[in-house]
């Protein structure tokens, strides 16, 4: 069964540093996100690219935030500048497109800021 | 996007059949409703979706009224393995409604043995 992969599955870094986040959505799929979910928390909206572009964003995605699809089949997600507050479950999800619903969600990056 | 109320938590034991609501008094006339369910530190996971009566699947049945105003999830015979979050959403995805798939705080459900 295809599957949205992330890497990395952990990750820690220095305040202050940058972090991309990888993702690779099923193939053939039109739809993009990028979620967070700070532990005990909700699942959380960023970011949603659909044709090579962003269709729509929530307040948290910031200029500290950026995603691309550099090169057809990866989704990345850079945050520029950790906070201690990114500290966070980030899920990829990808979905075919048209009328159907369903969104496949990765197992999640665990970033780690420090 | 159409704002939806679930209970925050519910308990139940292993073989019964557990009942889901969520309100969506807002619906508009292109949503659907989409049930996601969640186990701590994994990804969301698709579980099913209906726009009106009846739909079922192997895992689970989605009850809408004619006023769609609501919606029952129903698992059948819970196990342990079915403690989890369950998240209710509403959207259209042919007019952007998916564009952004919001979830709520959904409910934890715990399943006793």
């Amino acid at each position: 069964e295809p599957e949205v992969t992330q890497t990395p599955s952990h990750q820690v870094t220095q305040m202050g540093q940058e972090v991309i986040l990888r993702c690779v959505p099923i193939s053939n799929h039109l739809y993009f996100y990028w979620y967070r979910q700070i532990l005990g928390q909700k699942v959380e909206f960023l970011v949603s690219f659909y044709n090579n572009e962003i269709s729509e964003k929530s307040e948290i995605f910031d200029d500290q935030f950026s995603v691309e699809r550099p090169d057809g089949s990866n989704f990345t997600l850079k945050i520029r500048s950790t906070k201690l507050e990114d500290s966070a479950m980030y899920f990829c999800a990808s979905r075919p497109g048209g009328g159907d619903t369903e969104a496949f969600f990765g197992q999640g990056t665990r970033l780690t800021v420090v | 996007l159409a704002k939806t109320t679930q209970p925050i938590s519910m308990d139940s034991y292993e073989g019964q059949e557990v009942n889901i609501t969520c309100s969506h008094n807002n619906i508009a006339t292109n949503d659907y409703i989409t049930w996601y369910q969640q186990f701590p530190s994994q990804g969301p996971r698709f579980i099913i979706q209906g726009y009106k009566t009846k739909v079922t699947n192997e895992v689970a049945s989605l009850f809408i009224p004619a006023d769609r105003k609501s919606s029952t999830l129903s698992l059948p015979r819970v196990s342990l393995s079915d403690t989890a979050v369950y998240y209710c959403l509403v959207g259209s995805p042919l007019t952007g409604g998916y564009n952004k798939l919001i979830f709520g705080a959904g409910t934890r459900l715990a399943v006793h043995p």
